[in-house]
């Protein structure tokens, strides 16, 4: 079963604007994980934040993590047509496995 | 990162047959792990492939209908047998990394 909640589902904007997506989870973890897609095709890993961090940057990309609320973001800074892809959140428990949100389809305009 | 070649990466198959999808990883990893994405959807884990051992599957998927086989550190395969439509999706293998998980890059199977 899914354990996280991403929102928007969907999200457009034009380029240079900023978009941010947020992933909600049910269970403790021991890190939350980011992941693109594009077009149906293989996903690539973004970022990786751990249970003890709260942010992180990673060039435009900078991730929040609320234990307390079991939350996270992902924010992509001056967005590009290039960064239209699905988003995904994914959380790793104890067990090394790998739960997926539901995802969140960004298109940058150009 | 490790490198994942994952075939076929697409392929349309009758109800009724089965298809195999093969993983090979460029380094020898322990564990192994088969996902599937349905339209649409997000991913479901599948099982998980250790080498020498039986697969460990997620609760809804059965060994007669997704067989996997590991016969190595560096290679899986999965099965999706007796197939019908509802088994079109893309099916993804994955291996763990320290900052996080290698992908292949999917087999996109459609079924008529």
């Amino acid at each position: 079963s899914q354990q996280g909640e991403e929102d928007p589902q969907a999200l457009s904007i034009q380029e240079g604007e900023n978009a941010t997506m947020n992933c909600s989870y049910k269970t403790s973890i021991n890190n939350l994980q980011w992941y693109r897609q594009n077009s149906g095709r293989g996903l690539v890993h973004l970022i990786l934040i751990r249970s003890n961090e709260r942010e992180k940057h990673s060039g435009r990309l900078r991730v929040t993590l609320d234990t307390s609320k079991k939350s996270s973001s992902l924010l992509i800074t001056a967005s590009r047509a290039a960064d239209t892809a699905s988003y995904f959140c994914a959380t790793e428990g104890g067990s090394e496995k790998l739960v997926f949100g539901k995802g969140t389809k960004l298109t940058v305009n150009p | 990162s490790a490198v994942i070649s994952q075939k076929p990466s697409r392929d349309i198959c009758q109800r009724g047959t089965s298809l195999t999808i093969q993983c090979q990883v460029d380094s020898q990893v322990t564990m192994m792990f088969w996902y599937r994405q349905q339209p649409g959807q997000s991913l479901t884990l599948i099982a998980t492939a250790n080498q020498g051992s039986e697969a460990t599957y997620e609760s809804g998927f059965v060994i007669d209908k997704f067989p996997i086989s590991r016969p190595n550190l560096t290679f899986s395969t999965l099965t999706v047998s007796n197939l019908s439509p509802e088994d079109s999706s893309i099916y993804l293998c994955s291996v763990d990394r320290v900052y996080g998980y290698t992908f292949g890059s999917g087999t996109r199977l459609t079924v008529v």
